[in-house]
């Protein structure tokens, strides 16, 4: 059964480094998310991608933060300048259609020093 | 702004008892609910959603408006069934996903 593949399962980075998020969406999905979850507190959204755009984002998604599908198979996620804040376990999901299930990685945890 | 309430931390249930996870909402329209499990160590998967109106690995849910809730049953649990729950919904086109905190559930033998 295919999943969507995230790497690495854990990054270690300073403060101020930059840090690109991995993952392999399902291949005939269409859909691509980023959720976030901080230890001990809910999963939050981050991001939606359709149509090599981002579709809608949350106040989170700052400045700091961006995505890209450079090349039809992978969905980054990268953050500039990292703050101990940022660190979280983070997911990436996909879907076949809007409203429908959403597929999700195991999650790359995070940990910014 | 659209909320999804899980009041219990932690659910800690006997082999054969019955389990029943509260999930409440806010949201004037019509959401989509769905339950998301995550069992240990594994990746948040999806449970069962309400329009599917399907019972999985014996659990069902039931969409109540008037109540704005959208609870998770069981009538008999099992070691299994130790996970943690994640009540979700999603009110836009593009399904972003909004979730509950969490609730961890430890069926004891």
């Amino acid at each position: 059964e295919p999943e969507v593949t995230q790497t690495p399962s854990h990054q270690v980075t300073q403060m101020g480094q930059e840090v690109i998020l991995r993952c392999v969406p399902i291949s005939n999905h269409l859909y691509f998310y980023w959720y976030r979850q901080i230890l001990g507190q809910k999963v939050e959204f981050l991001v939606s991608f359709y149509n090599n755009e981002i579709s809608e984002k949350s106040e989170i998604f700052d400045d700091q933060f961006s995505v890209e599908r450079p090349d039809g198979s992978n969905f980054t996620l990268k953050i500039r300048s990292t703050k101990l804040e940022d660190s979280a376990m983070y997911f990436c999901a996909s879907g076949r259609m809007e409203n429908t299930e959403a597929f999700f990685g195991q999650g790359t945890r995070l940990t910014v020093v | 702004a659209q909320r999804v309430t899980q009041p219990e931390k932690l659910l800690s249930v006997f082999k054969g008892a019955p389990v029943e996870l509260k999930c409440n909402y806010s949201y004037s329209g019509s959401p989509e609910l769905f339950w998301y499990v995550q069992y240990s160590r594994q990746r948040l998967q999806l449970l069962l959603r309400h329009i599917s109106r399907e019972s999985i690995k014996g659990f069902t849910a039931d969409l109540n408006k008037g109540e704005t809730s959208f609870h998770l049953k069981k009538p008999f649990a099992q070691e299994e069934d130790s996970a943690m729950y994640y009540c979700a919904l999603t009110t836009d086109s593009w399904g972003k996903l909004q979730f509950g905190a969490g609730t961890q559930v430890v069926v004891t033998p």
